[in-house]
């Protein structure tokens, strides 16, 4: 079964600190993605990578930045964490597209952070 | 781009097929329609997907108008576990980026399973 792990289920930092978040996924994908989900709002699209080193803007990547070192890691930075960037962070993975299989899209549990 | 219209809500009884309906009337030729579901306190996970014909898999079935303007998620017998948020997408060879797969998601549709 893919797998798809986030760092933290909860987490609580104050405005200002920067803030890290870890994904792993362990089934070789080559592209990995981030969304935030908020009540009302659905889940939408902040950064994706399609290979390491490599990343594009999703839908709203203000405030946000990410660093793909490793194929299997992907990890999501807040550089001074906001108040309204409080959310549910959501990361997935997949193949690339193209390789003959369907464009399933595996996702994590989650990271609730919070910034007070 | 094309956006899909569903129910906010439905409710259904266990053991009884449940039927997810999804508008979509400005799709074009090349549009793909996933499904995707989020159980409580989960990340979302994927149902099924499909062109133009009719597809099934262990998980549901998904039922595509001739026209393609709408389609529907078939779950052929509910469980308690079935009870989610489900999501209908469309997606563009436009929202295919250097082999990543761009997916926007809706509100979706929140299903209650009545035991």
């Amino acid at each position: 079964d893919v797998k798809v792990t986030q760092s933290s289920r909860y987490l609580v930092k104050r405005t200002g600190e920067k803030v890290f978040l870890e994904c792993v996924q362990d089934m070789d994908h080559e592209n990995m993605f981030w969304y935030r989900q908020d009540p009302g709002l659905g889940l939408r699209l902040i950064y994706f990578s399609y290979d390491v080193k490599m990343k594009e803007k999703g839908d709203i990547p203000e405030g946000y930045s990410v660093s793909r070192e490793k194929k299997e890691r992907f990890s999501l930075i807040l550089e001074s964490a906001s108040t309204n960037q409080t959310s549910m962070y959501l990361c997935a993975s997949s193949l690339f597209y193209g390789a003959g299989t369907s464009y399933e899209q595996y996702f994590g549990p989650g990271t609730r952070l919070t910034v007070t | 781009d094309a956006k899909t219209t569903q129910p906010n809500s439905m409710e259904s009884n266990e053991e009884e097929p449940v039927h997810l309906p999804c508008n979509h009337s400005t799709i074009s030729g090349t549009d793909y329609i996933h499904w995707y579901r989020q159980l409580p306190s989960q990340g979302p996970e994927y149902v099924i997907h499909g062109l133009t014909s009719n597809v099934n898999n262990r998980m549901a079935s998904l039922a595509i108008a001739e026209d393609r303007k709408s389609s529907t998620l078939i779950l052929h017998r509910a469980t308690l576990r079935d009870a989610a948020v489900y999501y209908c997408i469309l997606s563009h060879r436009k929202d295919i980026i250097q082999g990543a797969q761009k997916l926007v998601f809706g509100q979706g549709t929140r299903l209650t399973i009545n035991p």
